[in-house]
């Protein structure tokens, strides 16, 4: 199996520009989740799907962050407009169980720079 | 008010020793733990903890939950360079369905 496979690795844009981070979960796996992880805050959880159904979005930090899983094998992080202070590395995360009952595979991660 | 602290936040250690990393968790809808290492890219799965009192134990590694004292360990021994590495805790959370909260992280330094 490929894992999770998340893109781009590295985006580095400009304050005011938009930011779409994107994951292809393991085939297979019902939950979907989408983390941040800074120094300051450390891994935090964005929002998480189940069965393509948003279940908790109470982590996104505001109404600039939307996500959306369309299908099975895609989901998007998008960011409009971006600022300075979410740069961080966003982390991709699926699981066949809930997380809490069983493992998260992590893809590794987009790191995103603000500018 | 954080769900998860982890102690220390850093460790330097030698080769060959035995460290002990810590990890207190809020019982309020608690449902697991677990403890995920990250090197340098994406947090990897070590182990998941739901009864208390029972070691799992993974070649030098090993983990124990107290659910009375609300806390669990994880045990390196005999430890090597390739122990270094960020060790995250986890609770998981009966909340808006199950969330899993992460701790700060342990920064782990083995040096040779």
């Amino acid at each position: 199996d490929a894992g999770v496979i998340q893109s781009p690795r590295h985006e580095v844009t400009e304050m005011g520009q938009e930011v779409t981070l994107r994951c292809k979960p393991i085939s297979g796996h019902d939950y979907l989740f989408w983390y941040r992880q800074t120094m300051m805050r450390g891994l935090e959880l964005l929002i998480y799907f189940n069965n393509n159904v948003p279940i908790d979005d109470s982590g996104m930090p505001e109404d600039r962050f939307s996500a959306k899983m369309p299908n099975a094998s895609f989901s998007t992080l998008k960011i409009q407009p971006s600022e300075p202070r979410d740069s961080a590395v966003y982390f991709c995360a699926s699981s066949s169980r809930a997380g809490i009952t069983g493992e998260l595979f992590f893809g590794e991660g987009s790191r995103l720079t603000v500018l | 008010e954080d769900k998860v602290v982890q102690s220390p936040l850093s460790l330097v250690v030698h080769e060959g020793d035995t460290v002990t990393l810590n990890c207190s968790y809020e019982v309020t809808n608690f449902r697991s733990l677990l403890w995920y290492k990250q090197e340098k890219k994406a947090p990897t799965f070590l182990f998941m903890l739901t009864s208390s009192g029972i070691e799992k134990k993974s070649g030098r590694l090993s983990s124990i939950l107290d659910k009375k004292e609300l806390f669990s360990i994880l045990n390196i021994t005999a430890t090597q360079t390739g122990d270094s590495a960020v060790y995250l805790c986890a609770g998981g959370y009966m909340e808006y369905g199950n969330k899993l909260v992460f701790g700060a992280g342990t920064i782990l330094r083995v040096k040779s």
